[in-house]
């Protein structure tokens, strides 16, 4: 089992510009979930999905879009790119909500 | 106030020393308390999780949770350089989201 992958690994934007972080598990796990980490700040959720078609907000989702169409992926899409959004952005899934979350690499996101 | 506050550190000890990482929580509700380990430029990996109060040993690690005090700890006994990363506490109500911790930094000696 490869768990949870994210493309691209790094990426830089210029302000204005959109993108999406690509997130994919083969755990066949219902529930996704998209943070930011930044420095000194602990780990931000984004959105979240419950099992394909189903999304929510997090805590911090103004920015930002996703969709769930499949089990097994659950893209992030940022729409004009903020300084703001510079950040380093994990997903994870879990079988039980919240409970032993499985997290990808991460993309390191730089926007100038 | 944070729901879950973490000293940031970073904390740097001798190797073969007992380690201890600390979190406070201010919402009682909390039921599951967890430790994510994060090696730098990787994503966290769940090293411990507990229900309720007690202890729970795995190994040279030991988490601690004392709901009375809203504490949680994480012992590391005989560290060793390869535990050199960031150690992040979570807690989790029922079927909400997990809130984590900032994160503390630990780096282990030679």
């Amino acid at each position: 089992n490869a768990g949870v992958t994210q493309t691209p690994k790094f990426r830089i934007l210029k302000i204005g510009q959109s993108m999406t972080l690509q997130c994919t598990q083969d755990m066949n796990h219902n529930y996704m979930y998209w943070y930011r980490q930044d420095p000194g700040m602990g780990l931000k959720l984004i959105y979240y999905s419950v099992g394909a078609g189903i999304t929510d907000k997090g805590e911090v989702p103004n920015g930002y879009n996703v969709s769930r169409s499949t089990t097994e992926d659950f893209p992030l899409r940022l729409e004009l790119a903020a300084p703001s959004q510079t950040s380093v952005y994990f997903c994870a899934s879990s079988y039980q909500p919240s409970r032993e979350q499985f997290f990808g690499p991460g993309t390191r996101l730089t926007v100038l | 106030q944070k729901e879950v506050e973490q000293d940031p550190g970073p904390l740097s000890v001798p190797e073969g020393a007992i380690v201890s990482l600390n979190c406070t929580y201010s919402n009682s509700a909390f039921q599951y308390f967890m430790w994510y380990r994060q090696y730098s430029r990787k994503g966290p990996e769940l090293l411990m999780y507990t229900y309720s109060s007690g202890n729970k040993e795995d190994g040279r690690f030991t988490a601690q949770v004392d709901k009375s005090s809203k504490y949680i700890s994480l012992f590391i006994r005989d560290s060793q350089p390869s535990d050199s990363a960031t150690y992040l506490c979570a807690t989790l109500f029922g079927n909400e989201k997990l809130t984590f911790g900032t994160g503390t930094r630990l780096t282990i000696i030679p």
